[in-house]
């Protein structure tokens, strides 16, 4: 089946940029999706975007996307200690499916 | 607006024991889906419901059994609790086909001894 990596940790200071990589392998993917959890908590969306696009800027969070090489990130810019959290990439497979990397976990340094 | 939610949040069974966990979202979503969540390993789809009326195997369906009981409504039951199956069970909806993105519960976090 499809495969979506990314790493398991990163660690940056307060006020730095974070960028958290995903690399997929469902080349007819067409959205792809962050999310964030957070101690306890259920997934909640951060941002998506659509395999026709290469960037996507939401306030402080910023998506590229390669479809060459199947790699999107998520830039996270002034981080926040309120930025800590783990971070999933999701890929749609098929009209139903939707599969998630195993998260990497975010901890911001004060 | 509440979203998706679950119950209960926290369960500890005995082996052998029975369970439903409730699952209602209030977004009009026509597809609902049930994971479970284990440490390093992300979330894995048990069952899915495209449309009211309709379930479908995901990745791990052994061991449970889910019913799209309306359009709000998906429970997903364990029927004879095994230790492996302690774990932190999301349900999430969506529109459906069109791509949009899945929301999701805060979870039902599950303990079987």
């Amino acid at each position: 089946g499809e495969d979506v990596e990314q790493s398991l940790f990163l660690s940056v200071r307060e006020g730095d940029s974070s960028v958290i990589n995903c690399t997929y392998t469902d080349s007819s993917s067409t959205y792809l999706y962050w999310y964030k959890q957070e101690p306890g908590a259920g997934l909640q969306l951060l941002t998506y975007i659509f395999s026709n696009m290469d960037m996507k800027q939401d306030q402080r969070l910023t998506v590229l996307l390669n479809k060459k090489d199947k790699h999107l990130s998520l830039r996270i810019a002034d981080t926040q200690t309120g930025d800590s959290a783990i971070y999933f990439c999701a890929e749609r497979e098929g009209t139903y499916k939707y599969i998630f990397g195993t998260g990497t976990r975010l901890k911001v340094l004060a | 607006n509440a979203g998706v939610t679950q119950t209960p949040k926290f369960q500890v069974l005995k082996t052998g024991q029975s369970m439903t966990l409730q699952c209602a979202q209030d977004m009009n979503h026509n597809s609902m889906y049930w994971y479970r969540q284990d440490p390093g390993m992300g979330l894995r789809l048990i069952y899915y419901s495209a449309s009211e009326g309709t379930t479908d195997k995901g990745e791990v369906p052994n061991g449970y059994n889910v019913s799209r009981l309306n359009k709000r409504e998906f429970s997903l039951r364990l029927e004879s609790a095994a230790p492996s199956q302690t774990s932190v069970y999301f349900c999430a909806s969506s529109e459906g086909p069109t791509g949009q993105p899945q929301h999701f519960g805060d979870g039902t976090r599950l303990s079987i001894l």
